[in-house]
């Protein structure tokens, strides 16, 4: 069983959608909880990262955690094209390593 | 620019070859993570050090790949006799290791990509 676990997608939302991408994780010892987005032949970069149950709000994005069901989510709310990317769920563990999932490839049609 | 650098860029070579990356982290941040990232997967996992020490090398790592940080700060990646498995970008990150949960971010250099032919 993999460390992290999202749908590869493509997930495509129209533009102005709200885009819902979904991961989930096998270590109870995870901490913290981060989600990547990651434009083809870039590097990742952080969007946000959540450690509490509940939901965590930043403009257009919001990350929800629920550690009892292991699972975390990403909103997008008013999708744009420039959204299009692969997001990647990542977990901390024991504030030591951090595993990523394969990533969900997002398109956002005009 | 105080971001993660990592050089070369590009290394195009051939199989049986030796090759070495070199990643320069932010300057304050204590940990050092090097991660294999192939075409539609996610970034795997390799080391990761703190201050120069090794603290934990991924169990699919071949014998042939070595890293170190000798003085804490920059950090190479060698993999001895390539093979053309070893074709990926590899990807360095750093962060303020610890015990606070708001230091973990991780923050990521631009890649090396490796194509062995």
């Amino acid at each position: 069983q993999k460390e992290v676990e999202q749908n590869s997608g493509p997930l495509s939302v129209p533009e102005g959608a709200i885009a819902s991408l979904n991961c989930t994780y096998s270590d109870r010892g995870s901490q913290s909880f981060f989600w990547y987005r990651q434009y083809s032949g870039k590097s990742p970069e952080l969007i946000m990262f959540i450690y509490s149950n509940g939901d965590k709000e930043d403009g257009r994005f919001t990350a929800q955690l629920n550690k009892a069901s292991q699972y975390v989510s990403l909103l997008i709310r008013d999708s744009q094209p420039s959204d299009s990317a692969t997001y990647l769920c990542a977990v901390n563990v024991n504030f030591n390593k951090f595993y990523f999932g394969s990533g969900t490839k997002l398109n956002v049609k005009p | 620019d105080t971001g993660v650098s990592q050089d070369p860029r590009h290394k195009i070579t051939k199989r049986g070859q030796n090759v070495t990356f070199r990643c320069d982290p932010i300057s304050e941040h204590n940990r050092l993570y090097w991660y294999r990232q192939t075409l539609g997967q996610g970034p795997e996992f390799l080391t990761y050090f703190q201050n120069e020490a090794q603290l934990e090398k991924s169990r699919l790592l071949s014998d042939r790949f070595s890293a170190e940080r000798p003085k804490g700060s920059f950090s190479t990646l060698e993999i001895q006799r390539t093979e053309q498995g070893d074709s990926a970008m590899y990807l360095c990150a750093s962060s303020l290791g610890g015990l606070d949960l708001n230091t973990g971010e991780l923050f990521f250099g631009e890649g090396s990509r490796l194509t062995v032919l």
